[in-house]
């Protein structure tokens, strides 16, 4: 079974710093990646997402990702942080199956000082 | 289009009350989901959809049952609600089954048991 670590529970970091937030996630084949985003009192939004191809890709708000097969992670940047950053954020894994069980991780709150 | 919609926002029950989350969505999704958010442990899947009329059990699924008898529906129910079930749950959906999806997500239902 597949499952996703995220080791930071809290980061805050000054508004304009850059960011980056740590995933680890452990599955047998090549996985299916996502970071999505949780303001509060609101549903996931979807940011970024890895299949295949490109190790980096890009997402939505200037947020950006790596995956690395060798590390078994999946980090999310941002050269920048903007005040409305400011939410949680969840890693999750796709099993390569009809029923789309996505596994997430605990998920890191981000804070961004002025 | 609303999307995926889920009521009621909040609820307060007694244990071993039952009760009804809905869950509702326009986007003619093949796939509909039921998901509880814990502090620290991320979204756990509870039971899910493919088709209309036919539901399968994800992670935690002891104490909900779900069907799905429209495409557009996807009923919780908590038979007899315990202090263990106090959770947010999100209602997700995506165009069709698989690990690849991009999930929608509902705005949640805070759900407190006394």
């Amino acid at each position: 079974a597949q499952s996703v670590t995220q080791p930071d529970i809290h980061i805050t970091v000054s508004e304009g710093a850059s960011l980056e937030l740590r995933c680890n996630y452990s599955y047998g084949a090549t996985p299916y990646l996502f970071w999505y985003v949780q303001s509060p009192g609101q549903g996931l939004q979807l940011l970024l997402k890895y299949f295949s191809g490109d190790t980096l890709v890009q997402g939505i708000k200037g947020f950006e990702a790596e995956f690395k097969r060798s590390q078994s992670s999946f980090n999310l940047r941002k050269p920048s942080v903007h005040w409305s950053d400011a939410a949680e954020y969840f890693c999750a894994v796709g099993a390569n199956n009809a029923g789309n069980m996505l596994t997430f991780g605990g998920g890191t709150r981000l804070m961004v000082k002025p | 289009n609303a999307g995926v919609t889920q009521t009621p926002k909040f609820q307060v029950l007694k244990t071993g009350q039952s009760m009804t989350l809905q869950c509702a969505q326009d986007m003619n999704h093949e796939y509909m989901s039921w998901y509880r958010q814990d502090p620290g442990m991320g979204l756990r899947l509870i039971h899910y959809s493919v088709g209309a009329g036919i539901t399968d059990q994800g992670e935690v699924p002891n104490g909900y049952n779900v069907s799905r008898s429209t495409t557009e529906d996807f009923p919780l129910r908590l038979l007899s609600a315990a202090p263990s079930q106090t959770s947010v749950y999100f209602c997700a959906s995506s165009y069709r089954a698989g690990g690849r999806e991009k999930l929608f997500f509902g705005s949640g239902t805070q759900l407190s048991v006394l």
